[in-house]
């Protein structure tokens, strides 16, 4: 069964960094093909993919967000951990993290959200 | 980078009703192409991939076509349960990029 968690604060002021990680199961991300991404959603807003790290732990970004963002993997704890820095009140937003393949062109299994406001 | 336009932003219907959602992209995707639905505050749900291929555990009244830059969700009659946001989404096959349509809100009329 696979699952996956969000979990980070709720809660960040502007200009600060932002760390969020994503604890997952039922899956293990060295298996070839197998990859992790971070999507976000605003408020009210559209799904937006800002980055993903595959089985070999090679590093893909958003081209809008590239220079604020990095993705990490720890392979012995099943987890993916994205920064954001210089973070800014439009950042707010629901963070998921989702499974998918290198051979899919979708998200099989998400999580279920974490909400972060940057508020001052 | 690849755009995807969905239309319409809003479709009202009534349960029992058929439901067709459409999405267009700005260039020749293939058959790259998936649809999610999403319920106030859950995470999107996987529904087609492939442009046409149910995921598991998906309802036989949802089903999807199209292919290179036009595409449809259908909804063959509507359950209380559809009524949601749904989402297109593609990727670019290398480097791997995703991108995400605005949305379609189906909702009770």
């Amino acid at each position: 069964q696979v699952t996956l968690r969000e979990s980070g604060p709720a809660l960040v002021k502007p200009t600060q960094t932002l760390t969020l990680t994503c604890t997952f199961s039922g899956f293990s991300l060295t298996t070839s093909g197998m990859c992790v991404s971070w999507i976000r959603q605003p408020p009210g807003k559209a799904l937006e993919w800002l980055a993903l790290i595959d089985w070999d732990g090679d590093e893909r970004y958003s081209p809008s967000l590239k220079t604020r963002l990095t993705i990490s993997r720890d392979t012995s704890k099943n987890q993916v951990v994205l920064t954001m820095t210089n973070m800014d009140p439009v950042d707010t937003a629901t963070y998921y993290c989702a499974r998918t393949r290198a051979m899919a062109y979708y998200f099989d299994y998400w999580g279920q959200g974490t909400l972060v406001a940057v508020s001052s | 980078e690849t755009v995807l336009t969905q239309s319409p932003a809003t479709l009202s219907l009534s349960p029992g009703e058929r439901a067709t959602l459409s999405c267009r992209a700005s260039q020749n995707i293939r058959s790259h192409l998936a649809w999610y639905q999403q319920k106030p505050g859950q995470a999107p749900r996987l529904l087609i991939y492939e442009a046409s291929n149910r995921a598991t555990g998906i309802p036989a009244r949802f089903s999807g076509s199209g292919s290179g830059t036009d595409f449809t969700l259908t909804i063959s009659s509507l359950e209380p349960e559809d009524f949601a946001v749904y989402y297109c989404q593609q990727r670019k096959n290398w480097p791997p990029l995703f991108t995400f349509g605005p949305g379609t809100k189906v909702d009770i009329k």
